[in-house]
């Protein structure tokens, strides 16, 4: 059974830093690319970024772009995401997805039930 | 960016009925569309892609259809379990992946 799990979220203050984690099992985590979507409250999903399966090639939304950095550590199934000089807009509940495959173009199969971040002064 | 836009934004229809939930891409998206239902508090669940392909243990209700940018979720004979959010995502240019803004299936 494939399940994901996330953590880190919380409350922060503007400018401030947090690290999100998905741990993954039940599937060959080399073998997916992996994303973070976000939902800010009351909103629609946003896709932020995407890691590909060997976590060479990188992407991310135009709005998170130099500020987030995602990343993957296969020997502990994990998926990360390193949010930087956070901002009020970036308030959401994030969530850990699985692709359906290693690199291209994907939907997400399996969701994680999500960690919120707040931004706040 | 290709755009995704649902209508309507809130759908109201009684359990038994059917419903019908559209989505139009800003441009061609060929095949590469999804449907993702969501429940509150919950996360969201795949139903379709390939614009007709039901996804793991989805019923047989649910149905997708269209091609290029006009796209179409159907759900025959609404269930209780069935009142939720839908978003559609396209995958065919990207980054970025986007979503529709979503359609709240009510009842009526």
């Amino acid at each position: 059974e494939v399940q994901l799990l996330e953590s880190g979220g919380g409350l922060v203050r503007p400018g401030e830093s947090l690290r999100l984690s998905c741990v993954a099992s039940g599937f060959t985590f080399t073998s997916y690319a992996m994303s973070w979507v976000r939902q800010a409250p009351g909103k629609g999903l946003e896709w932020v970024s995407t890691v590909s399966g060997s976590g060479a090639s990188t992407y991310y939304a135009d709005s998170v772009t130099g500020r987030f950095t995602i990343s993957r550590d296969s020997s502990k199934n994990t998926l990360y995401l390193q949010m930087n000089s956070l901002r009020a807009e970036d308030t959401a509940v994030y969530y850990c997805a699985k692709a359906v495959n290693r690199n291209s173009g994907t939907y997400f199969d399996y969701w994680g039930q999500g960690t919120l971040v707040t931004v706040s002064p | 960016e290709i755009v995704m836009t649902q209508s309507p934004a809130t759908l109201s229809v009684s359990p038994g009925e059917r419903a019908t939930l559209f989505c139009r891409a800003s441009q061609s998206v060929s095949s590469n569309l999804a449907w993702y239902q969501q429940k509150p508090g919950q996360a969201p669940r795949l139903l379709i892609y390939g614009v007709s392909t039901r996804a793991t243990a989805i019923p047989t209700r649910f149905s997708g259809s269209g091609s290029g940018t006009e796209f179409t979720l159907t759900i025959s004979s609404l269930q209780s379990e069935d009142f939720a959010v839908y978003y559609c995502q396209q995958y065919n240019n990207w980054p970025p992946y986007t979503f529709g803004q979503g359609t709240k299936l009510e009842i009526k």
